[in-house]
Order: structure tokens, then sequence, then C-alpha cells
């Protein structure tokens, strides 16, 4: 069985600072990992993902995500928060051996304010 | 290019009554995914097409639920006797197919809304 878990239904950020967006996954081997975004009244996008290789994924926007085994952990990360990254986003995982559909998270809401 | 889309945009039913989802892939992608979210819930996956192999049918939630895939293109949901439960974002999403070369990732449409009053 695979699950993802976001625990942080939002996060508030002020303009500028550091974010931060957590993301816990369970598979039963190795993972393939993902993150999307959904902005208001649009289709979700895809940001970045994790296959293998290096633990740091750069991707869209000026995000990137740190693959962490042992904690089994896939936080986004960014630098300096614009007010336009506000919106929705989802972590999602895949086991590599079951399957091809993605299990995602249930999203937290980013709030960036100025 | 043009990404994924999905018609219609909306659609209310009444409890009962049967709803056809559509979903038009990217152009040369083989796989095709549709999903179901709920508000304020993740995606739900329902069913995977990939080229001619046999569906992956199974989130799909009742027999209610089924889908069809003409080839690689166009992909229709079906909901037979909609129920208020039913009433959710349904996504369709598409990739590549797998390969040597590692995981694609999925493009999503904008979904269709379906409200079953």
């Amino acid at each position: 069985a695979q699950s993802v878990a976001q625990p942080e239904d939002q996060v508030n950020v002020a303009e500028g600072n550091p974010l931060t967006v957590k993301c816990t996954y369970s598979v039963s081997g190795n993972p393939y990992l993902f993150w999307y975004v959904q902005y208001p009244n649009r289709g979700l996008q895809f940001l970045l993902k994790y296959i293998t290789g290096d633990n740091l994924v750069k991707g869209s926007y000026g995000f990137e995500a740190e693959f962490n085994k042992s904690q089994t952990s896939f936080h986004l990360k960014k630098p300096s928060a614009l007010v336009s990254d506000s919106a929705l986003y989802f972590c999602a995982v895949r086991d590599r051996y079951s399957g091809y559909a993605l299990n995602f998270g249930k999203g937290t809401s980013l709030l960036v304010t100025p | 290019g043009a990404g994924v889309s999905q018609s219609p945009s909306n659609k209310v039913t009444e409890k009962g009554k049967d709803v056809e989802l559509r979903c038009d892939p990217i152009s040369g992608h083989t796989a095709l995914y549709w999903y179901r979210q709920r508000l304020g819930q993740g995606l739900e996956f329902l069913i995977y097409f990939q080229g001619n192999s046999a569906p992956d049918k199974s989130g799909l939630p009742s027999d209610r639920f089924s889908a069809e895939r003409t080839g690689e293109s166009v992909s229709t949901l079906t909901i037979q006797r909609t129920q208020q439960e039913d009433s959710a974002v349904y996504l369709c999403a598409s990739s590549l197919g797998m390969g040597r070369q590692g995981v694609y990732e999925q493009y999503f449409g904008p979904g269709t809304r379906l409200t079953v009053t």
C-alpha cells in the first residue's frame, strides 16, 4: 500500500520569506515522488519530480524539493516566496512496482501575503 | 501545443440520471488517467489506460462507473444512476507511456465539475 501525508492544511508566508510545504510518504519499495500546483479554476500543473539520483530536485517557478529517504519526506521549498505562489499544492507518490496511478495527498493551501 | 481538454466544464444532473464526461489527451500521449477530486480532498485514482493494454480499473468506486478509450485518443467516463456522493471534480490526465527512460509526469485537464442534485 502507498500513501502520502501533507500534515498542514494551510501555510502562511510573507512575501520574500522562504517557504516550505511538507510531505511524507509511505510505499513498500522505492518511490517516485511528485509535486503539483493547482491555481484557482485551473487544472493541476506539474512542478517537479524525484525519480532517482540527486536528492535535491529543482523544478518550475523556482521551486525545489528534497528527497529524504530516512525520514520518508519530500518537502517542497522556495527561497523567496511570491504573492503569485499562493495556490493549492499537492504531493503525490507512486511505488515503482504497483501500477502507474499516482496517490495524492489532500493538498496544502499556500497563502503568501504582501 | 494543446493541453488536455475536458468537456463539459460543468455538469448539473438529477439523481438517478446517467452522465458522460469526455477527455481529449495531449496528442502522442499513450497513457490516460481519470481521477476524482471531492471538495477539500486529494485526488482519487479511478482508471488508467495505456495503449492497447487492458485498463487498470482498480480505482472505480462501483459498477456504476465505467470508462472507454478509443485507441490512443478520446476517453469517456460514464456514471450511471448518479448519486449525490458522485458530486466532485473529475480530472483527466495524460502522459507519455512507460519507457526505459523513466517515469513521465502527468498533464492534467481543467476538470469537469459534476453536481448531482
